[in-house]
């Protein structure tokens, strides 16, 4: 199962809005809801960010937001600040009953 | 409060053997899927295998499947990964990981525990 992909990094100043896609195949990203995002801060775990596609966990701050079109979902942070900087990893489930991780984003704060 | 706490992770030499664990508490682990990810130093995450609640039913990548085996223990609220025929590629921090009850995604991680394969 190759890897969804990410862009390698992307950058917004603070206050901004930025834009991760993470592309996929039928298999998973278009053929399910089952896309998640995690962010991942240097040395740390993973943190679950989006989950099924557009729903945001209980504590997480309204400024990140998910969507889907076909083959594609995107994360949208929006007020872009300094705590945001971090790597953040889109996931599918997928039709061979596994799942799959995105190859991952670096987001940087100018 | 859930609680993963990985262990086992070490140097071992290629070829050979290391089983990882993860002690769960803080939720009903009899409820959960849970699942190994994994990291190499420096690289994205990469999925590695899950596993029911009941341990009956059990998925892997096709990286590790054939050298893997996932199992877990629900009288001991722990999680396993037998890692046998490892390469340097294997080389990697691996997280235990809960799966969302009754939904696909992973919503509790471990701090992930270092597995180092070199001579």
């Amino acid at each position: 199962q190759p890897a969804l992909t990410q862009p390698a990094s992307v950058s917004g100043s603070p206050g901004q809005s930025i834009t991760i896609s993470c592309t996929g195949a039928s298999s998973d990203v278009g053929g399910y809801n089952y896309v998640s995002w995690y962010q991942q801060h240097p040395g740390k775990a993973p943190k679950l960010m989006i989950y099924d596609v557009s729903n945001r966990p209980l504590g997480v701050s309204n400024r990140f937001s998910g969507s889907k079109s076909g083959n594609t979902a995107s994360l949208t942070i929006s007020g872009l600040q300094a705590e945001d900087e971090a790597d953040y990893y889109c996931s599918s489930y997928t039709s061979s009953s596994t799942y799959v991780f995105g190859t991952g984003t670096k987001v940087t704060v100018l | 409060e859930v609680q993963l706490v990985e262990s086992g992770g070490g140097l071992v030499q290629p070829g050979g053997s290391l089983r990882l664990s993860c002690a769960a508490s803080g939720f009903t682990f009899t409820n959960y899927w849970m699942h190994w990810v994994r990291q190499a130093p420096g690289k994205g995450l990469v999925w590695v295998s899950r596993i029911k609640p009941d341990g009956r039913t059990t998925n892997y990548a096709d990286s590790v499947k054939g050298r893997f085996t996932i199992s877990r223990d629900n009288t001991k609220n722990t999680l396993y990964l037998q890692m046998n025929s490892l390469g340097a590629e294997d080389t990697a921090v691996y997280y235990c990981a809960r799966g969302a009850y009754l939904d696909y995604y992973l919503d509790y991680w471990g701090q992930g525990t270092l597995a180092t394969v070199s001579s």
